[in-house]
């Protein structure tokens, strides 16, 4: 079975400064990566997914992440956030032929002035 | 396009009060999810519809059961509400093809239950 652990619940950014949001994962087979997005009172909408080839995938908004199989990483990082981001973010992996999803237990992001 | 439309979006329920979460979507899509989101556990799955005519349990069925009443309608009922299922639930869709690990969820907006 597989796993994701995001390690900040909460990460504090003043606008226009650089983020990087953490996702680990643990499995034992090859996997499928994603980012959503929960923007207050909404449900979640994919930000970007990592299927297979390059390791740098870029999402909606400015966002990338980077798939490290050495270190089953799949970090998120925007290099000048909004207030707009104020969100809370899911890391989650699939397998296979899996037909259900692992979430994390999501990064709230707050950005201020 | 509505995609992934759930109701009720709001719901008070006592203790014991059974009642069903509606959950349509317009995108022909096979699969068909019921998550529930609290505080601090991210989500988590409920059950699961891998296409018509099957479901089968995710992290945590317990309480609850399903029914998947047409491509389109997958529901999720509590037959006696527990304060422990007070919760956001989310009902999602996607479309597996031959890789249904690597398959993008719509999900809707939530429905956000309290059980007293």
């Amino acid at each position: 079975a597989q796993s994701v652990t995001q390690l900040d619940s909460q990460v504090p950014v003043f606008e226009e400064a650089p983020v990087e949001l953490r996702c680990n994962y643990s499995s034992s087979v090859s996997v499928y990566l994603f980012w959503y997005v929960q923007y207050p009172n909404q449900g979640l909408q994919l930000l970007l997914k990592y299927l297979s080839g390059s390791t740098l995938v870029k999402g909606i908004n400015g966002f990338e992440a980077e798939f490290n199989k050495s270190q089953t990483s799949f970090h998120l990082r925007k290099p000048s956030v909004h207030i707009s981001d104020t969100a809370e973010y899911f890391c989650a992996v699939g397998t296979g032929t899996a037909s259900k999803l692992t979430f994390g237990t999501g990064t709230r992001l707050q950005v201020t002035l | 396009n509505a995609g992934v439309t759930q109701t009720p979006k709001f719901q008070v329920l006592k203790t014991g009060q059974s009642m069903t979460l509606q959950c349509a979507q317009d995108m022909n899509h096979n699969s068909m999810y019921w998550y529930r989101q609290d505080p601090g556990m991210g989500l988590r799955l409920i059950y699961y519809s891998a296409s018509e005519g099957t479901t089968d349990k995710g992290e945590v069925p317990n309480g609850y059961n399903v029914s998947r009443l047409n491509k389109r309608e997958f529901s999720l009922r509590l037959e006696s509400a527990a304060p422990s299922q007070t919760s956001v639930y989310f009902c999602a869709s996607s479309s597996p093809g031959h890789l249904s690990g690597a398959n993008v969820l719509t999900f809707g907006a939530g429905s956000r239950l309290t059980v007293l």
